[in-house]
């Protein structure tokens, strides 16, 4: 049973930085792309992120580009993300997804992790 | 690329049928039959119910199903019931390794 776990939301002021994890299980997870989505309050799904099975691509959308790194550890499972320089735009319940293997949807989701970036 | 167009809401009662659309362009909705549908019910993970347009992966009622047409794809869900009470996104490829998504609707089930 496909399982993704986030971790290391938080409430952080405008200027911080935070990690967030995800763990996988269930699955092999070094054989997919992983992907972050974040929901804003009371907007729509945004994919952030995704990483490629061995980390030999990375994507990062417009809004994120050069404050976020996504990583992943194939042998812990795990995939991260670091962002910094954040602001009060990048509040919102952040979740890793799984890539389906044909690449255009997201099989497996997490339950997310809130950021709140605010004074 | 833009986000596609969701209507904000719907509703409807126990055993009706409602349709939630998902407009988006020749860029994407249109040109690709890869348009995905996910269930998310609060403080819970997101579901995938509905992929390339029509195709339910394995253990997603038969109540739920997709379709395309031009630029809009729809989701529909029969046979209306408590559980199915939500959010529903819509996801579509719009080439070169781009995923839009939808705004999101919010059913409710009266």
């Amino acid at each position: 049973q496909v399982h993704l776990v986030e971790s290391g939301g938080n409430l952080v002021k405008p200027g911080g930085s935070l990690r967030l994890s995800c763990v996988a299980s269930g699955f092999t997870f070094g054989d997919y792309y992983m992907t972050w989505i974040r929901q804003a309050p009371g907007k729509g799904l945004e994919r952030i992120s995704y990483i490629s099975d061995t980390s030999g691509t990375i994507f990062y959308a417009d809004s994120v580009k050069g404050r976020f790194t996504t990583s992943r550890d194939n042998a812990q499972n795990s995939l991260y993300l670091q962002m910094n320089s954040l602001g009060a735009e990048d509040t919102a319940v952040y979740y890793c997804a799984r890539h389906s293997s044909t690449y255009n949807y997201f099989d497996y989701w997490g339950q997310g992790t809130l950021v709140t970036v605010s004074s | 690329q833009s986000a596609l167009t969701q209507p904000a809401s719907v509703s409807g009662s126990p055993g009706q049928s409602i349709t939630i659309s998902c407009n988006g362009t020749s860029s994407d909705v249109g040109t690709y039959n890869l348009v995905s549908w996910y269930q998310h019910h609060p403080d819970r993970a997101p579901k995938l119910i509905i992929y390339e347009v029509i195709k339910r992966p394995s253990g997603i009622s038969s109540r739920f199903s997709g379709s395309k047409s031009g630029n809009t794809a729809s989701l529909t869900i029969s046979g209306l019931q408590a559980e199915d009470e939500g959010d529903y996104h819509c996801c579509s490829y719009a080439g070169n390794a781009v995923l839009l998504f939808g705004g999101g609707t919010k059913l409710t089930v009266l």
